[in-house]
């Protein structure tokens, strides 16, 4: 069974400028996570969605947004880049069948902002 | 009250011995308890997991010892390898919301 994957492996931009990182959840998960991991700071939680709606936030300005996909796909979307964007932007997915607690994360974007 | 906090910090332990991570919590409403390990360029991988109706949990090498009362729950590795050298996160969620990670602790199993 393929895990969760995540485009791009890396990514560069500078300031100002727009990111989208996209993620594949697990085969039949429909619930998708994103988690920031900068420097310092550990895993901090940005966004939930779940059959295509976004269930929660984190403590994140409106620059950070996303969405779901019908096929449970989802893209982040990081707009007016500043240089503390730079991070490890982790996605998980989570099923409704089996271990429906667990959270299965992908390998990360690494997202460097200039 | 969301904060989940982790010590130590970093830890050396020999071949063979004994490495012991713990996690305390506040929010009583936490109802399951993850701990993920993670080497450098990847992302984090589930471990071993607990709920609280459980006080303790093995598999393999690696045992969840877990205290309701307390609010304190912490992962040992057993006999450590030099492959457990990772950083290692607890986590705390309810209701499949997010996960509170814990800030990590970064492992060294010395040959």
């Amino acid at each position: 069974e393929a895990g969760v994957t995540q485009s791009p492996t890396h990514l560069i931009k500078t300031r100002g400028q727009q990111a989208t990182l996209r993620c594949s959840p697990i085969s039949g998960h429909t619930s998708v996570y994103w988690y920031q991991q900068a420097l310092g700071l550990g895993l901090q939680f940005l966004l939930w969605y779940d059959e295509g709606e976004e269930r929660n936030r984190g403590n994140f300005p409106p620059r950070f947004s996303g969405r779901q996909f019908p096929n449970y796909s989802s893209e982040l979307n990081v707009n007016a880049l500043e240089l503390e964007d730079s991070a490890l932007y982790l996605c998980a997915s989570r099923g409704r069948t089996g271990s429906t607690d667990t959270q299965y994360f992908g390998p990360g974007t690494r997202l460097t902002v200039l | 009250q969301q904060q989940v906090k982790q010590s130590p910090q970093s830890l050396i332990v020999q071949k063979g011995g004994i490495s012991i991570i713990n996690c305390a919590y506040e929010n009583t409403a936490f109802d399951y308890f993850p701990w993920y390990q993670q080497f450098p360029g990847k992302g984090p991988a589930l471990l071993i997991a607990i709920r609280p109706d459980v006080s303790e949990k093995k598999e393999g090498r690696f045992t969840i010892s877990f205290n309701k009362s307390a609010k304190q729950f912490s992962l040992h590795i057993m006999d450590s390898q030099p492959g457990d050298s990772a950083t290692y996160f607890c986590a705390a969620s309810y209701g499949f919301q997010k996960l509170v990670f814990g800030t990590g602790t970064r492992l060294l199993v010395s040959p």
